[in-house]
């Protein structure tokens, strides 16, 4: 069974460009999630996703950033424009309804996201 | 504030030696879970072990285990007979049951191993 994969890998943009993040979480989950973690810190909760809605968005840093699930597959992250302080790397993860015990995220790669 | 803290930006183990690695949370939920995570050079981020809140003992997946102590709100990772491929960063995170699918990670502990 294929993991949750994540496209590009690293990213290297000019402040004020866009960038679109995208990732393919593993077949038949429905939740979706992103994360970013900026150099040395903690990971940071974005945004969830069940199928194509969005369930709970309190960690999106601001309106620059938009998620997408179109279809309730795949999932799209755009930044527009790009700051200086967007570099870092975005995760995404997905789990299935039921879960595992404790219902446990399967995160992606990450891409590595670099701002200039 | 913090809901996860992890002191150790970084550590060394010995090849075959045991390391604990520490993580405290700060939470006011009753039922909350408890993981950790493994993050090789190679990016992808490994689930581990998962404690919940309410389990008496402490969980263990193979050469893993969780040192669970509710009272001082720690869950330390033990990671016993290190080995060469167990150089990572590892990371401490918690959900708390009121929202469910959302994790709080630490800024994770970047673990060495020597030959």
């Amino acid at each position: 069974e294929a993991g949750v994969t994540q496209f590009p890998s690293h990213s290297v943009i000019e402040k004020g460009q866009t960038v679109t993040l995208r990732c393919d979480p593993i077949s038949g989950h429905d939740n979706l999630y992103w994360y970013r973690r900026v150099m040395g810190k903690e990971i940071k909760f974005l945004l969830h996703f069940v199928k194509e809605s969005k369930q709970d968005e309190s960690g999106m840093p601001n309106n620059r950033f938009l998620a997408e699930r179109t279809g309730g597959t795949y999932s799209t992250l755009k930044v527009q424009p790009a700051e200086l302080e967007d570099s870092g790397v975005y995760f995404c993860a997905s789990s299935g309804l039921a879960g595992g015990p404790g219902n446990e995220q399967f995160f992606g790669p990450g891409t590595r996201l670099t701002v200039l | 504030a913090q809901k996860i803290t992890q002191t150790q930006p970084g550590m060394f183990v010995q090849e075959k030696e045991a390391v604990t690695l520490d993580c405290t949370y700060d939470t006011s939920d009753q039922s909350y879970g408890l993981f950790w995570y493994k993050q090789p050079s190679s990016g992808e981020m490994i689930f581990l072990i998962y404690q919940g809140s309410y389990d008496e003992q402490n969980a263990t997946e193979g050469r893993y285990s969780l040192n669970f102590q509710k009272a001082r709100k720690s869950a330390n990772l033990v990671i016993s007979a290190s080995q060469l491929g167990d150089s990572a960063m590892y990371f401490c995170a918690m959900r708390e049951d009121e929202n469910f699918n959302k994790f709080y990670f630490g800024s994770g502990t970047k673990l060495n191993v020597k030959p």
